[in-house]
């Protein structure tokens, strides 16, 4: 069954440095998405993609975060200059259609010190 | 704004008794919601799901019921196992625009006792 990939599985890094979480969608998907948790808490939405744009972001995706599909396969998402509360399982999530529904990847655990 | 209330927080069960778990949402334009299990550092699963114009989905031993007019929505797990324990999260769609997002509720760690 295909599925949702995500590299690397946990990302430790500095503060202020920039990090690229990376995701390969289901291969006939066209709707991308990235997720947050913070320890303990409800998944959060972050960033919706389609057709090589973004089509919705929450007020957590500021100027520090963008995203793209580079190759047209892996979805990205960088965060320019980590801060300690970025720290988070950060998931992706693709989908077929606008309101199909959507599948998440097993996530990036990121760490910043 | 947009919100999902997730009931109860833990929920502790013997096996093979049943587990119930309840959401309401605030958006009455959300026509889709489906339901995960998130075990220990993996990703959220999808369970089952349910659309705005069906009341009542079942598959096996899990269903879920929804209640467009009192915007809630729930999740029965029947004859629950050992392995049906994790973190069970609701959510919402919200469709704005000809694009979606999920809007998650805080989820419910279910605990099934042997």
């Amino acid at each position: 069954e295909p599925e949702v990939t995500q590299t690397p599985s946990h990302q430790v890094t500095q503060m202020g440095q920039e990090v690229i979480l990376r995701c390969v969608p289901i291969s006939n998907h066209l709707y991308f998405y990235w997720y947050r948790q913070i320890l303990g808490q409800k998944v959060e939405f972050l960033v919706s993609f389609y057709n090589n744009e973004i089509s919705e972001k929450s007020e957590i995706f500021d100027d520090q975060f963008s995203v793209e599909r580079p190759d047209g396969s892996n979805f990205t998402l960088k965060i320019r200059s980590t801060k300690l509360e970025d720290s988070a399982m950060y998931f992706c999530a693709t989908g077929q259609g606008a309101t199909d529904t959507q599948y998440f990847g097993p996530g990036t655990r990121l760490t910043v010190l | 704004g947009e919100n999902v209330e997730q009931h109860p927080s833990t929920l502790s069960v013997q096996e093979g008794d049943s587990a119930v778990i309840k959401c309401t949402y605030s958006d009455s334009a959300s026509n889709y919601f489906p339901w995960y299990k998130q075990e220990l550092g993996k990703g959220p699963q999808l369970i089952i799901d349910i659309r705005s114009n069906v009341g009542e989905k079942k598959d096996q031993r899990i269903a879920v019921t929804l209640n467009k007019t009192a915007k809630h929505f729930s999740l029965h797990i029947t004859e629950t196992q050992p392995e049906d324990s994790a973190v069970y999260f609701c959510a919402a769609f919200m469709f704005s625009g000809g694009y979606n997002k999920l809007i998650f509720g805080a989820g419910t760690r279910l605990a099934v006792h042997p």
